[in-house]
């Protein structure tokens, strides 16, 4: 069965260093997403994403987060300079034309 | 504005049903989730409803919709210790890119 993979499962990272989470969805998927959870709350919507351009962003998705599709497969969220408030789990979705929407299994990024 | 509520524990003895239980707050969504997240996994779909049914059965779960009161509920019949996980109600509003907004998440403990 197709599925969303994430990878790294965990990243460590320093305070002010770039990171880049990568995410393949699944292959006839249209509409690709990013999501975090800050350990214990919600799950919070950052970006989606879909014709190769943002369709929507949240206010968390600021000026340090971009997204790509680099190739047909990878779609990737970059976080420029890290803060300590951005350790979460950030789980990559994709969409099906059926309105299903599955979710890898997450990366989960420390910020020291 | 979007907002998702869901009680925050439940608890059951195994073999009994679970309900749980979700309110949410924008008149336009179309498809409303449950999803399940073990500790320390991703979400998995379980099912999800479109805006204009009242219910939707698969094998052991059933979902209820109250549109007028905008009130979603999750029956778990003859639950299991592996359904001990968080479960999430999500709402997906059309006019956006499908984004979901997520409730808080319910804590379901089975106890043998």
């Amino acid at each position: 069965e197709p599925e969303v993979t994430q990878t790294p499962s965990h990243q460590v990272t320093q305070m002010g260093q770039e990171v880049i989470l990568r995410c393949v969805p699944i292959s006839n998927h249209l509409y690709f997403y990013w999501y975090r959870q800050i350990l214990g709350q919600k799950v919070e919507f950052l970006v989606s994403f879909y014709n190769n351009e943002i369709s929507e962003k949240s206010e968390i998705f600021d000026d340090q987060f971009s997204v790509e599709r680099p190739d047909g497969s990878n779609f990737t969220l970059k976080i420029r300079s890290t803060k300590l408030e951005d350790s979460a789990m950030y789980f990559c979705a994709s969409k099906a034309r059926n309105n299903e929407q599955f979710f890898g299994p997450g990366t989960r990024l420390t910020v020291l | 504005g979007e907002d998702v509520e869901q009680s925050l524990f439940l608890s059951v003895r195994e073999g009994d049903s679970s309900v749980i239980n979700c309110t949410y707050t924008d008149s336009s969504s179309t498809y409303l989730y449950w999803y399940k997240q073990e500790p320390g996994a991703g979400l998995q779909l379980l099912t999800y409803i479109f805006s204009n049914m009242d219910m939707k059965q698969d094998q052991r779960l059933t979902v209820l919709l109250n549109k007028k009161d905008k009130h979603l509920s999750l029956r778990i019949a003859d639950t299991q210790t592996g359904d001990s996980a968080i479960y999430f109600c999500a709402e997906s509003i059309v006019d956006s890119s499908y984004k979901l907004i997520f409730g808080s998440g319910t804590r379901l403990l089975v106890r043998p």
